[in-house]
């Protein structure tokens, strides 16, 4: 099983600035089989990046993915109010069961 | 519009059981795959089960292989989660989630609650 490790746990910043986030695998994720999501309390979680580098419709170009083989990033360029929320990495390489990091929880500071 | 919504679940006492529905609108659901993903309270997300477009391949975490059952209905677009044996780790938010091809999740559901406690 491929396991996922996100940093920083916890990443605090103000509205307009950058966020970089961490995905680290255990194994290398062969093909960039790679997503993240935003989770917002109370809603559903959203696709922003898939394949590691695409981001999904209607998502801005604030955000990019980045990466390969175990080592993975999202930046977040230029923080909106909604962007403060949990962010989590899924790895789709192997056959599921799916993997998802822990998560990052970004918050206002 | 894409859209997936659940229905089911609530409150149920440990080693019983409950029944997650998923109602699917606006793709062709006999060509996705389609999962479940829960999450815990205070917990991230852990993927479930999943299942090919036509049924035949079936997938579980570990944690509920063997007590739950995933299975859909093309002919009514709709998918099931079938869980017994429930225990209080079961205790979760559900999300019923389409597949976007290659594995990602570009659907969700807004989710169903289910709660195992005595």
């Amino acid at each position: 099983e491929i396991v996922l490790t996100q940093s920083p746990g916890t990443l605090s910043l103000s509205p307009g600035e950058r966020a970089t986030l961490s995905c680290r695998a255990t194994q290398s994720v062969t093909g960039n089989f790679l997503a993240w999501y935003r989770h917002k309390p109370g809603q559903a979680p959203r696709l922003l990046i898939y394949g590691a580098s695409s981001r999904a419709t209607g998502i801005p170009d604030r955000f990019s993915g980045s990466g390969s083989g175990t080592d993975f990033t999202l930046t977040i360029s230029g923080l909106e109010p909604e962007d403060f929320a949990v962010y989590y990495c899924q790895q789709y390489h192997t056959a599921p069961p799916y993997t998802f990091g822990q998560g990052t929880r970004l918050e206002i500071k | 519009e894409v859209q997936v919504v659940e229905s089911g679940g609530g409150l149920v006492q440990p080693g019983g059981s409950l029944r997650l529905s998923c109602s699917a609108s606006g793709f062709t659901f006999s060509t996705s795959s389609m999962h479940w993903v829960r999450q815990a309270p205070s917990k991230g997300l852990e993927y479930v089960s999943g299942i090919s477009s036509n049924g035949r391949a079936t997938y579980y975490a570990e944690s509920v292989k063997g007590r739950f059952t995933i299975s859909r209905d093309n002919s009514k677009n709709t998918l099931h989660l079938q869980m017994s044996s429930l225990t209080t780790e079961d205790t979760a938010v559900y999300y019923c989630v389409k597949d976007g091809y290659r594995g990602w999740f570009d659907t969700w559901g807004q989710g169903r609650q289910v709660t195992v406690s005595s």
